[in-house]
């Protein structure tokens, strides 16, 4: 699966350090998402972006910071993270259909997973 | 707000075997979309099967087809013929239908992780 990719795959920072996660999709998609994946927890909408411009901020935490400078690129950058933070943070992207019946599939990268000291 | 419940956090089958995952969820919508998303030990998470809940026709893919029961409010996904390739996190999700311009937010279930043996 190489449609949407995200580097770095695995990052470990202490809390005072300041990283950032990229995430680009290829399948020319106009929407894209970032969700923290914790264990025993279900998948947690963060932030979604839509023709480059954000259109939820699900109560995030400040010291996470989306960029989406074009359609294809999405980045999360962080700074003074806590150790409870560490999680799988996936990027998804998708194809908006605006109609009566539209229907919309996200297609998800592979992760990065985030380790804070 | 949309809640999925995965009330299975485990399952397994033997190879070439029928396994069903169960999926509720609650929402006071009326059209929405229904997903199994199968994210295995690699960690990609891979579209399974979607929903449309205005078709009351089930799903199917291949060897996984879906039980969609819209006023009991179930979506539970039948993997038929089990390879061990389908060892996995299996999640349910769950998507109303939004306006323009904004995006599309899926609801998840907290997942049932199915182990096929030998």
């Amino acid at each position: 699966e190489t449609g949407v990719t995200q580097t770095p795959r695995h990052l470990v920072m202490g809390m005072t350090n300041k990283k950032s996660l990229k995430c680009e999709q290829h399948l020319g998609h106009n929407a894209m998402y970032w969700y923290k994946q914790s264990a025993k927890k279900p998948l947690e909408l963060m932030f979604v972006y839509n023709f480059k411009e954000q259109t939820e901020n699900n109560s995030v935490p400040s010291r996470f910071s989306p960029e989406c400078p074009n359609s294809s690129h999405l980045f999360l950058h962080l700074h003074t993270l806590q150790p409870e933070d560490s999680a799988l943070y996936l990027c998804a992207s998708s194809q908006e259909i605006w109609g009566p019946r539209s229907t919309d599939t996200q297609y998800f990268g592979p992760g990065t997973r985030l380790t804070v000291l | 707000a949309q809640t999925v419940t995965q009330s299975q956090p485990e399952m397994s089958v033997q190879e070439a075997e029928t396994v069903t995952l169960s999926c509720t969820y609650d929402t006071s919508e009326n059209n929405y979309y229904l997903f199994w998303y199968k994210q295995p030990p690699s960690r990609q998470m891979i579209l399974v099967i979607r929903q449309e809940a205005y078709k009351q026709q089930n799903a199917t893919e291949n060897r996984f087809s879906v039980n969609f029961q819209k006023a009991a409010k179930s979506f539970s996904l039948k993997i038929s013929d089990s390879q061990l390739g389908d060892t996995a996190m299996y999640f349910c999700a769950f998507m109303k239908l939004k306006g323009p311009n904004s995006g599309y937010a899926l609801n998840f279930g907290k997942g049932t992780s199915l182990l096929v043996t030998p």
